[in-house]
């Protein structure tokens, strides 16, 4: 069963711009979680989705936004980049609800904004 | 809201050695997970834990569930060179809105 995939891997953008990030889940499951990862803060909760609605939102301003399509892939997405947005997104793909909990990760986009 | 604490922050040991890590929480958490992240790339699930007082291994590594379901153990036997890397502890309650709350890490060095 083929994993988490994200695209792109790298990202360079510069302030101000907007940024979308794409996530494939695992096949079968239905809920997908994004994180952002940075050096200082850890592990960031940013949004999870499941069928298509948005279930649980982290402390991240309204700049960011995420959106799952009815075969559960996702995108996030980020405008008006600042300079501290600098980070690994990771999204997680699970089952959902009635699953285990156990979440299964993406390899990440590292997005760099200059 | 949650929080986890995770420790030690980082461990240099020797080839060999056995490593013990845990974690705590304020609040009583239903799962408990462990995962390793290699840089530049993303978390790998190791172990999965479900119930109060349960303990499971995979391989060298064994982890355990702590009775009071605020706590959780993480111990990997005879390192290895592989086994450098970050290690996050992850919970989760069946209370409220259910997310995976993590750890800020454990950074294992093994030292030549």
């Amino acid at each position: 069963k083929a994993g988490v995939t994200q695209t792109p891997r790298y990202l360079i953008k510069t302030r101000g711009q907007q940024v979308t990030l794409s996530c494939s889940p695992i096949s079968g499951h239905r809920s997908v979680s994004w994180y952002q990862q940075t050096p200082g803060q850890g592990l960031q909760f940013l949004f999870e989705y499941f069928s298509e609605t948005q279930r649980n939102k982290g402390n991240f301003p309204g700049r960011f936004s995420g959106r799952q399509f009815s075969n559960s892939r996702s995108e996030m997405n980020v405008s008006t980049l600042e300079l501290g947005d600098s980070a690994l997104y990771l999204c997680a793909s699970s089952l959902g609800p009635g699953g285990r909990g156990e979440q299964f990760f993406g390899p990440g986009t590292r997005l760099t904004v200059l | 809201g949650q929080q986890l604490n995770q420790s030690p922050q980082s461990m240099f040991i020797q080839e060999g050695e056995d490593v013990s890590m845990n974690c705590t929480s304020s609040s009583i958490f239903n799962t408990w997970l462990w995962y390793k992240q290699d840089p530049g790339e993303g978390p790998v699930l190791l172990i999965a834990l479900y119930k109060a007082g349960e303990l499971t291994s995979n391989g060298r590594l064994t982890a355990q569930f702590g009775i009071t379901r605020k706590d959780s153990f993480l111990n990997i036997s005879a390192s290895i060179p592989s086994d450098v890397g970050i290690y996050f502890c992850a919970g989760r309650s069946n209370f409220g809105n259910e997310k995976l709350t993590f750890g800020t890490g454990t950074r294992l060095t093994i030292i030549p």
